[in-house]
């Protein structure tokens, strides 16, 4: 089954405290990408990766790092995590040529205090 | 100003009724232009993308851009309850993407 996994699901953690949110494809797809969800401003971008070793900054990068040091796995990492990015976060892939995101994960609903 | 504004809803409808959701762009250099649909608790899916004007139809699903007006729609026909969920347009720019905040839509049996 085609399928973006995200762990973990729910996270409650402190400020300051880094944290690492995994996500992993199944479908050898060469495109990635980090979304937040927040009410009122829906899904903003964060980062995307073309492919292994290819990452670039989305709409809001700020206070996020990513790699793609395997085509299957993306990690989204906050070295310093702040209340300000308590949020909803979607992991994406994408086989077609234009990169539409295609496949998303559940989610990870992070709560920084 | 947003890039992409989208009416939140909510919007409910009797089953069986047309569904017209819809959304507008400031940016004329949006490339692709998606619909998802997100059910609760889940990611989004993607429902259909078009680069030209005019329309895309998918079974009960049409997709119509108006590049001239910078606006975009999703109608949906025969609505049935399984069709209740959020639906976000989107756009992109390169390798970007820029989303709607969805429409909450209800399909009443």
């Amino acid at each position: 089954e085609a399928q973006v996994t995200q762990n973990p699901r729910y996270l409650i953690t402190v400020t300051g405290k880094k944290l690492t949110v995994t996500c992993s494809q199944n479908m050898n797809h060469e495109y990635m990408s980090w979304y937040r969800q927040d009410p009122g401003l829906g899904l903003r971008q964060i980062y995307y990766s073309m492919n292994v070793e290819v990452t670039d900054k989305g709409d809001v990068p700020e206070g996020y790092k990513v790699s793609r040091k395997e085509k299957r796995n993306f990690p989204l990492i906050l070295e310093s995590p702040s209340p300000n990015q308590t949020s909803l976060y979607f992991c994406a892939s994408s086989s077609d040529r234009y990169n539409q995101p295609q496949h998303f994960g559940d989610g990870t609903r992070l709560s920084i205090l | 100003q947003k890039e992409v504004e989208q009416d939140p809803g909510p919007l409910s409808v009797p089953e069986g009724a047309i569904v017209s959701l819809n959304c507008t762009y400031s940016n004329s250099a949006f490339q692709y232009f998606m619909w998802y649909r997100q059910y609760s608790r889940k990611g989004p899916e993607l429902l259909m993308y078009t680069y030209s004007s005019g329309n895309k139809e998918d079974g009960r699903f049409t997709a119509q851009v108006d590049k001239s007006s910078k606006y975009i729609s999703l109608f949906i026909r025969d609505s049935q309850p399984s069709d209740s969920a959020t639906y976000l347009c989107a756009m992109s720019l390169g390798n970007q993407f820029y989303f709607g905040t969805g429409t909450s839509l209800t399909v009443i049996p």
